[in-house]
């Protein structure tokens, strides 16, 4: 089935330092990836999406600023989370959605999540 | 996306039918019942999904009420590593977003 990967998958910092995060879908093409946080024993939170060639949608409370998502090609989408601060320490996960008409209704896939913790 | 209610955790016996609710009362007409599960610390791995018909894969069979208001996950036969949580999500598979927007889940505890 189709595949989407996340770098790195764990990631400790520096708190005022930026980290950013990679999220591949390896055989597919994806025109929109979602970017999600989750806290400890909690849901997760929608916090933009990301489209191919142009701004990003971010979702209501989410900084842009401190966010940055940028995804320049059909295959990458990348996070970036500007001078980290020890309450952005989350677990971060992204889905990519396969290109509309390209077959089934489960057209989103999750990666595997990316862990951060900021000291 | 229309809101689901879940209970919040369940427990099964290893071997048993495991059987997961979900509400969705305000689900429109072209929106379909999506399952996702979330083992800890990964990511949401797609279960399975249906309309109005009851449906029924590798993974589980999901059964949804003929008026379409809640459904239910079946997992025939539990296992230890079928302990997760488990989100029932409502939506559009058309438009420019089809997002999901995750509820709380249900923790699916499975037991010897």
């Amino acid at each position: 089935g189709a595949v989407v990967s996340q770098h790195p998958s764990w990631v400790i910092c520096k708190s005022g330092t930026s980290v950013k995060i990679e999220c591949r879908s390896l055989d597919f093409q994806a025109t929109t990836m979602f970017w999600y946080r989750q806290f400890p024993k909690q849901s997760l939170m929608l916090m933009a999406t990301s489209n191919e060639g142009s701004k990003a949608t971010y979702e209501q409370g989410v900084e842009k600023d401190k966010f940055l998502i940028n995804h320049a090609s059909l295959t990458l989408s990348t996070l970036t989370v500007t001078s980290a601060h020890p309450e952005d320490s989350s677990f971060y996960i992204c889905s990519a959605r396969a290109n509309p008409g390209q077959g089934s209704l489960r057209e989103l896939f999750f990666g595997e999540g990316s862990r951060l913790t900021v000291l | 996306d229309a809101k689901t209610t879940q209970p919040t955790s369940m427990d099964c016996a290893e071997g048993r039918a495991a059987n997961l609710p979900c509400n969705h009362s305000t689900i429109s007409g072209n929106e379909y019942v999506y399952w996702y599960r979330q083992i800890h610390s990964q990511g949401p791995q797609y279960i399975i999904h249906g309309l109005k018909n009851n449906e029924t894969n590798e993974m589980a069979s999901l059964i949804i009420t003929e008026d379409r208001k809640s459904s239910t996950l079946i997992l025939p036969h539990a296992t230890l590593r079928d302990t997760a949580v488990y989100y029932c999500i409502v939506r559009s598979p058309t438009g420019t977003a089809s997002k999901l927007t995750f509820g709380t889940g249900t923790r699916l505890q499975v037991t010897l």
